[in-house]
């Protein structure tokens, strides 16, 4: 199993450009979530999904928007590259039902700089 | 709104000793806890979660406990290796199953 995947592993923008990164899983888990994690910092969760169609903003959503089309995909995408945006990105998953809470899976990251 | 702490940010203890680890939460409403391990450029592996009803769980040399009532998660590790040398993060999960508040870490070296 694959379990959940980012792309790219690494990037650098330029300020005020756009991209999406990409994140997918295998597991067939209802609940998608974007985190970012900067230097001495818990996990920020920027927005989350808790089925396809259905996302909703975390705690930091600004500069950055989501969708959910399939079960599968959860893209993010940064519209306008800001230097605040510089950090971790991690997408996780799980499955999460009346009594049958399951832990999260992580994917193993996107480190991105704005320069 | 939720806030979970874990102290001491950074733990330096030689290999055979056994440890604990401590997270602290403010709200006591929660639907479960969660303890993980990070690896350098890596991301999180979830070690133990416990139900908002569950008192402990135990995996291998690791125990995990939950004391809701007074806001408090503790793992256990015994014997510790050079292996387990990791930043641990605890996460509580409130208001809602996307609600999930993660702690700063504790960043653990075992010294062989």
């Amino acid at each position: 199993n694959a379990g959940v995947t980012q792309t790219p592993k690494f990037r650098i923008l330029k300020i005020g450009q756009s991209m999406t990164l990409q994140c997918t899983q295998d597991m067939n888990h209802n609940y998608m979530y974007w985190y970012r994690q900067d230097p001495g910092m818990g996990l920020k969760l920027i927005y989350y999904s808790v089925g396809a169609g259905i996302t909703d903003k975390g705690e930091v959503p600004n500069g950055y928007n989501v969708s959910r089309s399939t079960t599968e995909d959860f893209p993010l995408r940064l519209e306008l590259a800001a230097p605040s945006q510089t950090s971790v990105y991690f997408c996780a998953s799980s499955y999460s039902g009346q009594g049958a809470d399951k832990p999260q899976h992580f994917g193993d990251g996107t480190r991105l700089s704005i320069l | 709104k939720q806030e979970v702490t874990q102290i001491p940010a950074a733990l330096s203890v030689p290999e055979g000793e056994n440890l604990v680890l401590n997270c602290s939460f403010t709200d006591s409403a929660i639907y479960n806890l969660q303890w993980f391990r990070q690896d350098p450029g890596k991301g999180l592996t979830s070690l133990l979660l416990i139900q908002s009803s569950q008192r402990e769980q135990t995996s291998g040399r690791l125990n995990a406990s939950l004391d809701k009532s007074s806001g408090r998660s503790t793992l256990y590790i015994a014997a510790s290796q050079p292996g387990d040398s990791a930043t641990y993060l605890c996460a509580v999960t409130s208001g809602g199953y996307q609600k999930v508040t993660f702690g700063t870490g504790t960043k653990l070296q075992v010294i062989p």
